[in-house]
């Protein structure tokens, strides 16, 4: 079983800074099939990034993906006050896993 | 527009059984394999079950194998989990989603209690 860390947990930050966000893999995840997803109380989550660095669809450009192998980087370059929320990575290279999620929170 | 409805959830004892069930529209559903995730109260997203396009390949997370069952009706458009056996760490929202990863698009979750 692949198993995700994600760090940190929790992101204090004020709108309009950047804000990075990592996900970090136990092994080598194959093809680097990994995805960021959005999710905010009470919804489902909402595909952000495919594949460590594809934009989803009607993805603003604000959001970006980096990272292959095991280190993977979700950077939201400017953070807008609908960006605080709570970001999980999932690989699906090697069976499915999500790592256990970091809240992006108003400073 | 693609939709996913879940349905099915509710209270239900430890040890009983219940089948929970997701209406797929707006795209060709017997061209995509499907999921479900489930997300305990308060807690992060875990990846349950997933079957394949034609629904002979099942996948299934440990913590359900033997107890879950993923299947699908293209005639209906439906897929269903069949839970077997329920504890009270089953408790969660449970999430249809599309494909086997990534998901762009999923429902918006049924919640099964297990609690006596």
């Amino acid at each position: 079983e692949v198993v995700l860390t994600q760090s940190p947990g929790t992101l204090s930050l004020s709108p309009g800074v950047r804000a990075t966000l990592s996900c970090r893999a136990s092994q080598t995840v194959p093809a680097n099939y990994l995805g960021w997803y959005q999710q905010k109380p009470g919804q489902a989550p909402r595909l952000l990034i495919y594949d460590a660095s594809t934009r989803a669809t009607a993805i603003p450009d604000r959001f970006s993906g980096s990272g292959s192998g095991t280190d993977f980087t979700l950077t939201i370059s400017r953070l807008e006050p609908e960006d605080f929320a709570v970001y999980y990575c999932q690989q699906y290279g090697n069976s499915l896993s999500f790592g256990g999620g970091t809240k992006v929170e108003i400073k | 527009e693609v939709q996913l409805l879940e349905s099915g959830g509710g209270l239900v004892q430890p040890g009983e059984s219940i089948r929970i069930s997701c209406a797929a529209s707006g795209f060709n559903f017997g061209d995509f394999a499907m999921s479900w995730v489930r997300q305990a109260p308060g807690t992060g997203l875990e990846w349950v079950s997933s079957v394949s396009r034609s629904g002979g390949d099942t996948y299934y997370a440990a913590s359900v194998k033997g107890r879950f069952t993923i299947s699908r009706d293209t005639s209906r458009d439906t897929v269903y989990l069949q839970m077997n056996r329920l504890r009270v760490e089953d408790t969660a929202v449970y999430f249809c989603a599309k494909g086997e990863g990534p998901h762009d698009f999923w429902g918006q979750g049924t919640l099964v209690i297990v609690s006596s």
